[in-house]
This record gives structure tokens, sequence and C-alpha cells, in this order.
């Protein structure tokens, strides 16, 4: 099975740059999706095909992908960014997530 | 709007069976494939089960394999989680998602599933 790793835990300043990665093997060949779930509510799709961002998503979030590692990037942190962060590929009929990275505004 | 909503979750023993439903709205259903992912109590997004848009594409997760199976009436704007031989581990929020292009675009709000004594 195909796995993929976040590190647990991101810290931010207000107004700063978060940097949220994601790991895996030859991940750069496959495209990574982004999800953002505030504490309590459902999962919301922030980014697409690695660097396609839904049009209800801000523009401070981008997104990239290359060699093993996906990288969510949120510039001009806000506090309302505050979440949890989880990536997605997919393998062989297979969705798979990352655990998730807790992003905090401090 | 985009709506899904999810029904049928509750308390039921170990070993027992559940049946979850999700009603569609806002969208032309039946031009949509379809994702279940769960989360347990604290923990992050599992994938549980995909079905295509005319039903005849179906794919599990290990975890699940052999024990739930997924459905849709198209008919009926509904998705369905039909879950079987019901472990502790199965405990989590259930959620219907809409696929587009690989990726869950819209989320319900989630269906609690208990399984315990």
């Amino acid at each position: 099975s195909y796995d993929l790793t976040q590190p647990p835990s991101v810290s931010v300043s207000p107004g700063q740059t978060a940097s949220i990665t994601c790991s895996g093997d030859k991940l750069g060949d496959k495209y990574v999706w982004w999800y953002q779930q505030r504490s309590g509510q459902s999962p919301v799709l922030v980014m697409s095909q690695n660097n396609k961002r839904p049009s209800r998503i801000p523009e401070r979030f981008s997104g990239s992908n290359s060699g093993n590692t996906a990288t969510l990037t949120i510039t001009e942190t806000q506090a309302m960014d505050e979440a949890d962060y989880y990536c997605q590929a997919w393998d062989t009929n297979n969705y798979v997530f990352g655990p998730g990275t807790k992003v905090t505004v401090l | 709007e985009v709506q899904l909503v999810e029904s049928g979750g509750g308390l039921v023993q170990p070993g027992g069976s559940l049946r979850l439903s999700c009603t569609a709205s806002g969208f032309n259903f039946n031009n949509y494939e379809m994702n279940w992912v769960r989360q347990a109590p604290g923990k992050g997004l599992e994938w549980v089960a995909y079905i295509s848009s005319g039903g005849t594409s179906i794919y599990y997760a290990d975890s699940v394999k052999g024990r739930f199976t997924i459905s849709r009436d198209n008919a009926k704007n509904s998705l369905y989680l039909q879950m079987n031989s019901l472990r502790a581990e199965d405990t989590a929020v259930y959620y219907c998602a809409r696929v587009l292009l690989r990726a869950c675009d819209y989320w319900g709000q989630g269906t609690l599933i208990t399984v315990s004594s």
C-alpha cells in the first residue's frame, strides 16, 4: 500500500507563511489534493491536482509537488487558517490520505 | 448549492449491521462518482469506499473489504453504505463526499457510528 507522511504540527505567527509538507515515494509523479478541516467541521478541499485552487479558496493558498514531497503554502496566515490539513493521493484504485498536520496560528 | 446529508448513524453492537444513507441535492447526482470517508474520534481521515457514477466500478479499502457494500440509487439521488460484521475499530464519523477528478470536492456533515456493547 502507498503511504503519505506529514509533520504532526506546524506553528505560524499571524501574517507569516506556513508550509505544510506531504511526503511519499515518487509523490511528484502523482497528483496531490489538500483538505482543510477546522475544529468540529467537515473537511474542505483547498487545493486540487497539486496547485489548482478551487474558486472559493483564498489566493493565499498555493501548492506544489516535486520529487517525493508536496507542499501546501499559506501566505499571510490568518487566525481562520488554524485547522488540520490533510494531503491525499490516488494509487491503484485507492484514495490515500496523509495523517494530517495541525496548523496553529500563534 | 451542493448539499450532501448523511443519515443512519447510531450505536450498534460488535458484529452488528447498519446502513448509512447520503442524500444529494444541488447537482446532477448521476454524473458524479462518490466516496465514503470516515474519521475515528480524534484521528485522521480514512477512505472507505468508492463508486462510479453509474455504479459499475466499486473499490474498497482493505480494512472494510468483504464487510461493507457501497451502492447508489441515481433515481433517488442517494448513496448508501451497508456495513456488516461491525467492529469497535469501525467507530467513526462517516462522511459521504462527491468526487471530481479524484478529489472529494464536497463533503456532507457526517454521521457518527459507535460500535460498542
